[in-house]
């Protein structure tokens, strides 16, 4: 079965330096992967996707994630924090559902802090 | 483009009264539609799935019910809810044939007391 493992539940990092969050898949196929952000009370954010094409993705904001099979990795970076990516981030695993359905598995979620 | 939109922002309500909240999408047509209830400090689980009008799946037994009766509006509901019906519910649209992403409204904060 398709999941999703996020190794650190909070992320503290200073504004300006880089920042990592970790996620590791379970799959019996390529997947399709995606990192999603929430802002404090607010929906969820697409941030970037992974749908079997180039193994690494840039999405908005300045984030970018390397998809790596052999180690089966998805990590979400960006090279330089600003305070505005406090959030819930989210690493994401789509298994395909009934009827051309897209049944989303969220991992449980890593707060980024960023300090000034 | 396309927009979704959820209400109301905020609910609270008692126990064991009735619970109605209402997404619509615009900019689309014939997207695949979902409910969604985050708990507090949890992740997602999906709660109902929409392919067209009246056609909904239910992926975990619950107090909830869903229906769809417009293309681009999906509405959940209760009869009489529970403590445990608090959550942050989101609707989620994604285009359907599966094209993989789905994309969020900006959630109703449900309090049961």
């Amino acid at each position: 079965a398709q999941s999703v493992t996020q190794l650190d539940s909070h992320v503290s990092v200073s504004e300006g330096t880089p920042v990592l969050l970790r996620c590791n898949y379970s799959s019996s196929y390529s997947p399709s992967l995606f990192w999603y952000v929430q802002h404090p009370n607010k929906g969820l954010q697409l941030l970037l996707k992974y749908t079997s094409a180039a193994t690494l993705v840039k999405g908005i904001n300045g984030f970018e994630a390397e998809f790596k099979k052999s180690e089966t990795s998805f990590h979400l970076t960006k090279p330089s924090a600003h305070m505005s990516d406090a959030a819930e981030y989210f690493c994401v695993v789509s298994v395909g559902g009934p009827y051309n359905t897209d049944k989303l598995i969220f991992g449980t979620g890593t707060r980024l802090q960023v300090f000034p | 483009s396309q927009t979704i939109h959820q209400w109301p922002a905020t609910l609270v309500q008692p126990v064991g009264s009735p619970l109605s909240l209402e997404c619509t999408v615009e900019g689309t047509s014939n997207p695949n539609l979902y409910w969604y209830r985050q708990a507090a400090g949890r992740g997602l689980q999906l709660l109902f799935y929409s392919i067209g009008i009246d056609q909904i799946s239910s992926e975990v037994p619950q107090n909830l019910s869903a229906s769809r009766p417009q293309d681009r509006q999906f509405i959940l509901s209760s009869k009489k809810l529970l403590l445990s019906d608090s959550g942050f519910y989101l609707c989620a649209w994604g285009p359907s044939g599966g094209n993989y992403e789905q994309y969020f409204g900006p959630g109703t904060r449900l309090t049961v007391t």
